[in-house]
């Protein structure tokens, strides 16, 4: 089973609201990333968590804060958005640096700010 | 850090022909290319991927090769058929890192 589970699908919320993405996995992988896919765009790496411990921040704005509780959840929290902020969310796991390659993505959340 | 570039930006076929869709990338310490589909409101998924210590893997009508002298890979499409038509993007991984570097996607539309 190569399943990462992401709530919800939707999300629509104005710049004052505060929100959460969740993503779930059951692959044992230790490592968990957040991406922003625009349209007609690849994925935009956001964060990256390493046996829960977060690894890579590619300069991401503050009003973005990843969590991972474990090592089978993460979820993004969501303050104070901008309406450009608005895209596809894509969670993402992998084995880690010490085991297999393949990076498995969830189906997304489509977020809009208005 | 790496530069990976994918090529054509958009692919038309007809049905039963061949796609193929190119990717270069910069960084030689890069081992690991990965190929993903991404349907209209999905995720992208894993459809294929190639490590550099081998220089072509199929998988039934996909296939996969890569030239690490000239480090460039490339995906291979037999008998396209409509289901085939999503973007895809190609990718690299350096050994023991945790970031995958993407090309900038590929339109493909197979015509019936």
């Amino acid at each position: 089973d190569t399943e990462v589970t992401q709530t919800p699908k939707h999300l629509v919320m104005g710049m004052t609201n505060k929100k959460s993405l969740k993503c779930e996995q059951h692959m044992g992988h230790r490592a968990m990333y957040w991406y922003k896919q625009k349209a007609k765009k690849p994925p935009e790496l956001m964060f990256v968590y390493s046996y829960e411990k977060l690894s890579i921040n590619e300069s991401v704005p503050s009003r973005f804060s990843p969590e991972c509780p474990n090592s089978s959840l993460l979820n993004l929290h969501l303050h104070a958005l901008q309406p450009e902020d608005s895209a596809l969310y894509l969670c993402a796991s992998s084995q880690g640096t010490k085991g297999k390659n393949e990076q498995y993505f969830g189906p997304g959340t489509r977020l809009t700010v208005t | 850090g790496e530069n990976v570039e994918q090529h054509p930006s958009t692919l038309s076929v007809q049905e039963g022909d061949s796609a193929v869709i190119k990717c270069t990338y910069s960084d030689s310490a890069s081992n690991y290319f990965p190929w993903y589909k991404q349907e209209l409101g999905k995720g992208p998924q894993l459809i294929i991927d190639i490590r550099s210590n081998v220089g072509e893997k199929k998988d039934q009508r996909i296939a996969v090769t890569l030239n690490k002298t000239a480090k460039h890979f490339s995906l291979h499409i037999t008998e396209t058929q409509p289901e085939d038509s999503a973007v895809y993007f190609c990718a690299a991984r350096k050994y023991n890192f945790n970031k995958f570097y993407f090309g900038s996607g590929t339109k493909l539309n197979v015509k019936p």
